[in-house]
């Protein structure tokens, strides 16, 4: 089993829409999650932690689920330029990168 | 700047020749790490530093490619004899302190293996 799975998508969705992204990892031992934000031929950038209560930054909301092993991001009121591929991470000693889901907005 | 700074942006060398890629980390950042990322692909770590040891070099794909830190900050990831499945972005990143801390990236290194 891979260590951070996430659906590669694309997500195509409306602007305006509602869309949330759900990554599992597999070392239950994990003590470090965070959403990367990785728009074409750029490099990752931090887009939020994920702490255990969920936390919330303007439309974006990230929640852990340790019980189940995954963390999720919700985006509501997509804009055009949310349109990137979103990056997951677990840790096992080092932060473990998931492949990444690819959400495209559309006007 | 504040950044992790990576040079050159830009590489396209001849099969079997040597690349050598530079990364300049956060000041402070004591961890160091090295990816590959291929055309829609996910990342591929390479090795990770700590301080100017390097406790996880298990990514590193073959003997051709080294990599060494000094002074705790700037980093050289070498690539002897390279081939075309070289060609990737080469992305560094750092971190504060613990290995599972935030990773802040630069900008990369397109290497093109003609």
């Amino acid at each position: 089993r891979k260590e951070v799975e996430q659906d590669p998508g694309p997500f195509n969705v409306p602007e305006g829409a509602t869309v949330a992204f759900n990554c599992t990892y597999s070392n239950s031992a994990s003590q470090s999650f965070f959403w990367y934000r990785q728009d074409c031929r750029k490099e990752p950038k931090l887009l939020m932690s994920v702490y255990s209560s969920g936390n919330e930054d303007g439309r974006f909301t990230a929640q852990l689920n340790r019980a189940s092993q995954y963390i999720s991001l919700l985006i509501r009121d997509s804009k055009l330029s949310d349109s990137a591929t979103f990056v997951c991470t677990g840790s096992q000693g080092n932060l473990i990168f998931g492949k990444g889901t690819k959400l495209s907005v559309k006007p | 700047g504040a950044g992790v700074s990576q040079s050159p942006s830009n590489k396209v060398t001849e099969k079997g020749k040597d690349v050598e890629l530079r990364c300049d980390p956060i000041s402070g950042h004591t961890a160091l790490y090295w990816y590959r990322q291929s055309l829609g692909q996910g990342l591929e770590f390479l090795i990770y530093f700590q301080g100017n040891s390097a406790p996880d070099k298990s990514g590193l794909p073959s003997d051709r490619f080294s990599a060494e830190r000094t002074g705790g900050s700037v980093s050289t990831l070498t690539i002897q004899r390279t081939q075309q499945e070289d060609s990737a972005v080469y992305l560094c990143a750092s971190s504060l302190g613990q290995a599972y801390n935030e990773q802040f990236f630069g900008p990369g290194t397109r290497l093109t293996v003609l």
